[in-house]
C-alpha cells in the first residue's frame, strides 16, 4: 500500500530534550516536507527536500533541523525542544516534475507537547 | 512567496444546502490550486484541484472555481451531507521551483443533519 508512514504518532516531552521524529514513504517520491498545524494558523511548512541531500527551509525552520540521507526517509530533528513547538506536525510527499502540482500524500500525524 | 487567504474560518449549513469557501492568493505567477479535506483527528486528503488554464472543475458535488485576474479561488460542496463535516484547507503553488504549497489557515465546515 502506497503511503506515508510517521512515528512516533503521540509524543509527551520536556524542554530541552532532543528528539527525533520519523518520516518515511514508500513512494519513491523525490519531494518530501514537513508542516505543523496549529489552530487558526493552517499549515505552516517547516522545512522540505527536493531530492536526496537537497533540504531548505520553509516558512518557520527556527528550531528544528532535517536531514534526507535516503529518498524515502526525511526526519525531523527538534535539538532542543521548547513549549512554543507543542503543535501537529506532518510529512508529505509528493512525485516531480517541480512546479507541476502534483498531489502532495500526507503522512498521520505527530501530536507533540512539550512541558 | 505566497500568501494564501481563506474565508470564512467557520461555516454551518443545513443538510442539504450548498456551502462556498474562497481563498485570495497574492502570486499572479502560481498556476495550481489544490483543496484538502481533513477530518477530525486524520490527515489531510486531497479532494480536487484546478490549474490555471482552466475556469472551473467539477467532480460529483464538489466544484472548484479560479479567478485569475482577480486571484481568488472557491470551493463549492452541493447538496451537503454530514460527512462532508471536516476542516477544509486551500493552498496555492509556489512557484519558486520548488513545489512549496502555500496553504490557507482552513474552514470548518459543520453540517446540520
Amino acid at each position: 500500500e502506497a503511503q506515508v508512514t510517521q512515528n512516533p504518532r503521540y509524543l509527551i516531552t520536556v524542554t530541552g530534550k532532543k528528539l527525533t521524529v520519523t518520516c518515511s514513504q514508500n513512494m519513491n517520491h523525490e519531494y518530501m516536507s514537513w508542516y505543523r498545524q496549529d489552530p487558526g494558523l493552517g499549515l505552516r511548512q517547516i522545512y522540505y527536500s527536493m531530492n536526496v541531500e537537497v533540504t531548505d527551509k520553509g516558512d518557520v525552520p527556527e528550531g528544528y533541523k532535517v536531514s534526507r540521507k535516503e529518498k524515502r526517509n526525511f526526519p525531523l530533528i527538534l535539538e532542543s525542544p521548547s513549549p512554543n513547538q507543542t503543535s501537529l506536525y506532518f510529512c508529505a510527499s509528493s512525485s516531480q516534475p517541480t512546479g507541476q502540482g502534483y498531489e502532495q500524500f500526507f503522512g498521520p500525524g505527530t501530536r507533540l507537547t512539550v512541558l | 512567496g505566497e500568501n494564501v487567504e481563506q474565508h470564512p474560518s467557520t461555516l454551518s449549513v443545513q443538510e442539504g444546502d450548498s456551502a462556498v469557501i474562497k481563498c485570495t492568493y497574492s502570486d499572479s505567477a502560481s498556476n495550481y490550486f489544490p483543496w484538502y479535506k481533513q477530518e477530525l483527528g486524520k490527515r489531510p486528503q486531497l479532494i480536487i484541484d484546478i490549474r490555471s488554464n482552466v475556469g472551473e472543475k467539477k467532480d460529483q458535488r464538489i466544484a472548484v472555481t479560479l479567478n485569475k485576474t482577480a486571484k481568488h479561488f472557491s470551493l463549492h460542496i452541493t447538496e451537503t451531507q454530514p460527512e462532508d463535516s471536516a476542516v477544509y484547507f486551500c493552498a496555492a503553488l509556489d512557484q519558486t521551483g520548488a513545489n512549496n504549497l502555500f496553504f490557507g489557515t482552513g474552514t470548518r465546515l459543520t453540517v446540520i443533519p
